[in-house]
């Protein structure tokens, strides 16, 4: 059974520009989560997604946000960059209470 | 108040012995409780669920929950050099419903010395 693939693992920006990940769960999921994860802050929720709706969201500005697909696949996009958006930016696969992380996205804006 | 914490360590164990990881949070309304592994330069990786008080055994790995106490624990019996990682607690206020909202601590560095 495939795990978590998120696309694509590492992404260099610049300040300003705009960025969309990709997060394709475990088959059979229908629900994942974002997050942030930073040496300053550790792991922080971004939002949920269950059958293409956001179910909850996390404290973080109108910049960050997501979306699911039909096919359980989530995006999230990231607009008008900020030096302090370099993260990690993890995707969780949820089945019951349990959530299974992907290998994640490093993201470097400079 | 952080709401979940941790001892950020380092815990430094020789190998064989036991380690006790600790997590305390300050939601009494939590239900669902975690523990992660996590590897430099990796992501996390669940290694344990709890969701009563009382403990629970997966191999070497023993979780203990206390909800009164509002502390969870996790004991790595035996500690090999590879169990070396940082151990993030996570806790979640939902039980069915929405799951997505894990709060986690900031981890705990934990080193196995052979």
């Amino acid at each position: 059974k495939a795990g978590v693939t998120q696309t694509p693992r590492y992404l260099i920006k610049t300040r300003g520009q705009q960025v969309t990940l990709s997060c394709s769960p475990i088959s059979g999921h229908r629900s994942v989560s974002w997050y942030q994860q930073t040496p300053g802050q550790g792991l922080q929720f971004l939002f949920e997604y269950f059958s293409e709706t956001q179910r909850n969201k996390g404290n973080f500005p109108g910049r960050f946000s997501g979306r699911q697909f039909s096919n359980s696949r989530s995006e999230m996009n990231v607009s008008t960059l900020e030096l302090g958006d370099s993260a990690l930016y993890l995707c969780a696969s949820i089945q019951g209470a349990e959530q299974y992380f992907g290998p994640g996205t490093r993201l470097t804006v400079t | 108040q952080k709401e979940v914490e941790q001892n950020s360590g380092p815990l430094s164990v020789p190998e064989g012995a036991i380690a006790s990881l600790n997590c305390t949070y300050s939601d009494r309304g939590s239900q669902s409780f975690f523990w992660y592994r996590q590897y430099s330069g990796k992501s996390p990786e669940l290694i344990m669920s709890i969701y009563s008080n009382g403990d629970k055994e997966d191999g070497r790995f023993t979780a203990q929950l206390n909800k009164a106490s509002q502390y969870v624990s996790l004991l790595i019996r035996d500690s090999q050099p590879s169990d070396s990682a940082t151990y993030l607690c996570a806790v979640n206020r939902n039980y069915g419903g929405s799951q997505g909202n894990l709060i986690f601590g900031k981890g705990t560095k934990l080193s196995v010395k052979p």
